[in-house]
């Protein structure tokens, strides 16, 4: 199992741009989760969900939107980026029966 | 609602010392509560988690963790730190009632181990 893959690893952004950030799973786990990393702040809950066609808002969904089409995937879009969304963006999944969530490497995401 | 407060965010121990990272944690139910590790330019690793049953819990790498209700306290204790300790610590606490699975994290402590 190649587990939790994020693609991709470092992106540049400019003001105003839009862009996807991909995260898949192999493990076949319902429960997906985006965080964003910033220092000091330890990582923050930006979107779950719970299943495909099901998604809700964490802590900090402001300027994200998230679908959940299949299982396996988990896509994050930011539909105009600004420097405020510069952090490192992780994916965690987990099957609902378990407490353990497995994250992703991570995308390292600047905004000029 | 829940919270985690990590007292310290940075740590800085001699090799061969102690190592203790406090976490404090606030929780309307019975919490589950984790620590993390995270190596440099690296993801997080589960070093160990409490669920449920013994409130001692062991995790990789030597380290363990003691969950104590009264304290509201998941502190991560390791008896003699080695150079390879040196990383940014997290500790978080999720809903036992597993509303999605959703982590809160403390703000995270880093962790130098001088030679």
């Amino acid at each position: 199992n190649a587990g939790v893959t994020q693609t991709p690893k470092f992106q540049v952004l400019k003001t105003g741009q839009s862009m996807t950030l991909q995260c898949a799973q192999d493990m076949n786990h319902e429960y997906m989760s985006w965080y964003r990393q910033d220092p000091g702040m330890g990582l923050r809950l930006i979107h779950y969900s719970v299943g495909a066609g099901i998604t809700d808002q964490g802590e900090v969904p402001n300027g994200y939107n998230v679908s959940r089409s299949t299982t396996e995937d988990f896509p994050l879009r930011l539909l105009s980026a600004a420097p405020s969304q510069t952090s490192v963006y992780f994916c965690a999944s987990r099957p609902p029966q378990q407490e353990t969530q497995y994250f992703g490497p991570g995308t390292r995401l600047l905004v000029l | 609602a829940q919270s985690v407060t990590q007292l310290g965010s940075h740590v800085s121990v001699s090799e061969g010392a102690l190592v203790l990272l406090r976490c404090n944690y606030s929780s309307s139910v019975p919490p589950y509560l984790f620590w993390y590790v995270q190596y440099p330019n690296q993801g997080l690793q589960l070093l160990l988690k409490y669920t449920t049953g013994a409130t001692l819990v062991k995790g990789i790498n030597g380290f363990e963790a003691e969950f104590k209700k009264s304290e509201t306290s998941f502190h991560l204790t390791k008896p003699s730190a080695h150079m390879s300790d040196a990383a940014e610590y997290f500790c978080a606490v999720s809903d036992s009632h597993n509303q999605g699975g959703k982590l809160i994290f403390g703000q995270g402590t880093e962790l130098s181990v001088k030679p």
